[in-house]
């Protein structure tokens, strides 16, 4: 199996500019989530997803962060318009049941100038 | 709310040697999941162990092992043997499985320097 792909691993943009972080989940995993780690804060959950369907969206700063799952095998997580404090790594993760541990993809860096 | 305390930043472990990864949590809830991860500096997140709050005994997965001590909201990782390779922050992380939610609840991480 390919693990959890994550694409862009490094995105540099200006502040304003939208950002569009990609995931694709491990194959027939129901269970999709998005992360943000900063030094500050560590790793935060900001939105997770059952069957494509947002479950827990508490975790998302702030209306410029959304985030969509429109198939079992995609998801994005939008920032628009970006500010240089979203500048962190950003982790998708995907797990199978509700009881197997997750699988985390290797991040995307986005750094906002 | 619960919450994961690793109160170590930064240990450091002669290689072959063992050394002891420390974490506290608090929660009212009596059924959970508690976990390790590992972030080389690649920077992936790599689940360690995970061990299950109902279950007395303590997990083990090769060289490494927790100690869970329930009562005490403790979950301590023992790194036996230490390798060159292990080096890297480690994460503690919680999970209920009573409260409906998936959430993770993560520690700050604790990074682990292997000296030659």
């Amino acid at each position: 199996d390919a693990g959890v792909i994550q694409s862009p691993r490094h995105e540099v943009t200006e502040m304003g500019q939208e950002v569009t972080l990609r995931c694709k989940p491990i194959s027939g995993h129901d269970y999709l989530f998005w992360y943000r780690q900063t030094m500050m804060r560590g790793l935060e959950l900001l939105i997770y997803f059952n069957n494509n369907v947002p479950i827990d969206d508490s975790g998302m700063p702030e209306d410029r962060f959304s985030a969509k799952m429109p198939n079992a095998s995609f998801s994005t997580l939008k920032i628009q318009p970006s500010e240089p404090r979203d500048s962190a790594v950003y982790f998708c993760a995907s797990s199978g049941t509700i009881n197997q541990p997750q699988h985390f993809g290797d991040g995307t860096r986005l750094s906002i100038l | 709310a619960q919450t994961v305390t690793q109160s170590q930043p930064e240990m450091s472990v002669q290689e072959a040697e063992t050394v002891t990864l420390s974490c506290t949590y608090d929660t009212s809830e009596s059924d959970y999941y508690l976990f390790w991860y590992k972030q080389p500096p690649s920077r992936q997140m790599i689940l360690v162990i995970r061990q299950e709050a109902y279950k007395q005994q303590n997990a083990t997965e090769n060289r490494f092992s927790v100690n869970f001590q329930k009562a005490a909201k403790s979950f301590s990782l023992k790194i036996s043997d230490s390798q060159l390779g292990d080096a890297a922050m480690y994460f503690c992380a919680y999970r209920s499985r009573t409260s409906g939610t998936y959430k993770y609840i993560f520690g700050t991480g604790t990074r682990l320097k292997v000296l030659a």
